[in-house]
């Protein structure tokens, strides 16, 4: 299983708020490293969606937010469009092992 | 405009070596704070962290396949090669290459699937 845990799925009607969470430990999040999120369409590779915890890479939408809080963070999002229907996840480093890089399994947001 | 493709063989035998090249463009990575870092993806499943090489040649390895795994600056200047010993089925997925910075991934490749079998 995944270094970070994150729900397998969310779901929400289109113009909706919904959060996918991003549980760690005192040896990646809550260790201080930063949170990094992903989005990742059907048959594409994934796409930075925010770095750094809650910052923006140009052209990603205000509607996509995160934010980190002892040992998790959350990825928010307002608007809901169908559009957004993908698989996310988070990323972080985690100092269990020098250097190495950690992913959550992933969440399934569905536009219902 | 960075780009990053991945490139090596679609079909590899179990126990065989798997050779991977990622040949990109739009950066340096003799660039301080440049890396380099290969992911892969199992069919439905998630993504897992494999390595990384650094600007400064530091070289970085998950720990479940750290005995396996070898990533290295290729010949040419803009190539990153990545080996994996005795490949198994389960080993059989998407493998991507993507440019890190500050420990986020901005650019990642189209990706190669992999299919390991006999």
């Amino acid at each position: 299983q995944s270094v970070l845990t994150q729900p397998p799925s969310v779901s929400g009607a289109p113009g909706q708020r919904v959060t996918i969470s991003c549980t760690g430990s005192s040896s990646n999040i809550g260790a201080g490293y930063d949170v990094h999120w992903y989005q990742q369409l059907p048959g594409a590779a994934p796409k930075l969606l925010i770095y750094g915890n809650s910052n923006r890479p140009s052209g990603v939408p205000d509607r996509f937010s995160g934010s980190k809080s002892g040992t998790s963070a959350s990825l928010a999002i307002t608007g809901l469009q169908a559009e957004d229907e993908a698989d996310y996840y988070c990323q972080s480093s985690d100092n269990s092992v020098s250097g190495s890089r950690v992913f959550g399994g992933g969440t399934k947001l569905t536009v219902l | 405009q960075v780009t990053l493709r991945e490139s090596g063989p679609a079909l590899v035998k179990p126990t065989q070596i798997l050779t991977l090249t990622c040949t990109f463009s739009g950066f340096s990575l003799s660039t301080s704070g440049m890396c380099v870092s290969w992911i892969r993806q199992p069919p439905g499943k998630a993504l897992e962290w494999l390595a990384r090489i650094d600007w400064d040649d530091d070289k970085y390895y998950t720990t479940s396949l750290k005995t396996r795994l070898t990533i290295s600056k290729g010949t040419s200047k803009n190539q990153v090669v990545l080996t994996m010993t005795n490949m198994d089925p389960v080993d059989t997925a998407t493998y991507y290459c993507a440019r890190e910075r500050t420990g986020s991934i901005d650019y990642w490749g189209q990706g190669t699937l992999v299919t390991v079998s006999s």
